[in-house]
């Protein structure tokens, strides 16, 4: 347990929904970020948090959006979904340990 | 944008084997870090670089920070059948927001 949870685990969704995906950092960890996998981009870094701002963005498309709340815990909406946007969505957290990354959610865009 | 080249895309090896991996950039970064990808997980951070010219061990993994901030090597020795998965390196800066990781070395490793 790497001490950052993200839920749900799977997601199967239809083109044109909406979902939100889920991450608790690390205990006192103050920075989120979101990173994208998929097969023929790999890792990819879309947005980041720090203390509940918006800190950075990078590839991330304007149909998707964050936010971190109070408690710091992180949401990633994924809105208009495209068969495209089917990949694995990490959350990381960076503290005094460096970045630790969660289990992921596979989103699978049907 | 940035990009990190990793090379190789993928190992066949023998149990027992060193295993040897790297990445270049085109630019400098001020932190190189690998990570392992086991199927199903997140990353999970091997060794961290902060320094060009550091060379750093973590049990059977030695990974050095290039003298030029522009590359890094992992070496992984006596192979066993866990380490099998995907490596990744990621370096931090160069003017570029997050982690920048390379495409991944995948390792397969036949008994």
């Amino acid at each position: 347990d790497s001490g950052v949870t993200q839920t749900p685990k799977h997601l199967i969704t239809a083109t044109g929904q909406r979902v939100t995906l889920r991450c608790s950092p690390r205990s006192g960890d103050l920075s989120v970020y979101w990173y994208q996998q998929s097969l023929d981009q790999g890792l990819q870094f879309l947005i980041q948090y720090y203390n509940g701002e918006e800190r950075a963005k990078g590839n991330i498309l304007e149909r998707f959006s964050a936010q971190q709340f109070p408690d710091l815990h992180s949401e990633l909406n994924l809105s208009s979904l495209e068969l495209g946007d089917s990949a694995l969505y990490f959350c990381a957290s960076r503290g005094s340990v460096g970045y630790t990354f969660g289990s992921g959610t596979r989103l699978t865009v049907v | 944008g940035q990009q990190l080249n990793q090379s190789p895309q993928s190992m066949f090896i023998q149990e027992g084997e060193d295993v040897s991996m790297n990445c270049t950039s085109s630019s400098i970064f001020n932190t190189w870090l690998w990570y392992k990808q086991d199927p199903g997980e997140g990353p999970v951070l091997l060794i961290a670089l902060y320094k060009a010219g550091e060379l750093t061990s973590n049990g059977r993994l030695t990974a050095q920070f290039g003298i030029t901030r522009k590359d890094s090597f992992l070496n992984i020795s006596a192979s066993i059948p866990s380490d099998v998965g995907i490596y990744f390196c990621a370096g931090l800066g160069g003017g570029a927001d997050g982690l920048t990781f390379g495409k991944g070395t995948h390792l397969i490793i036949q008994p």
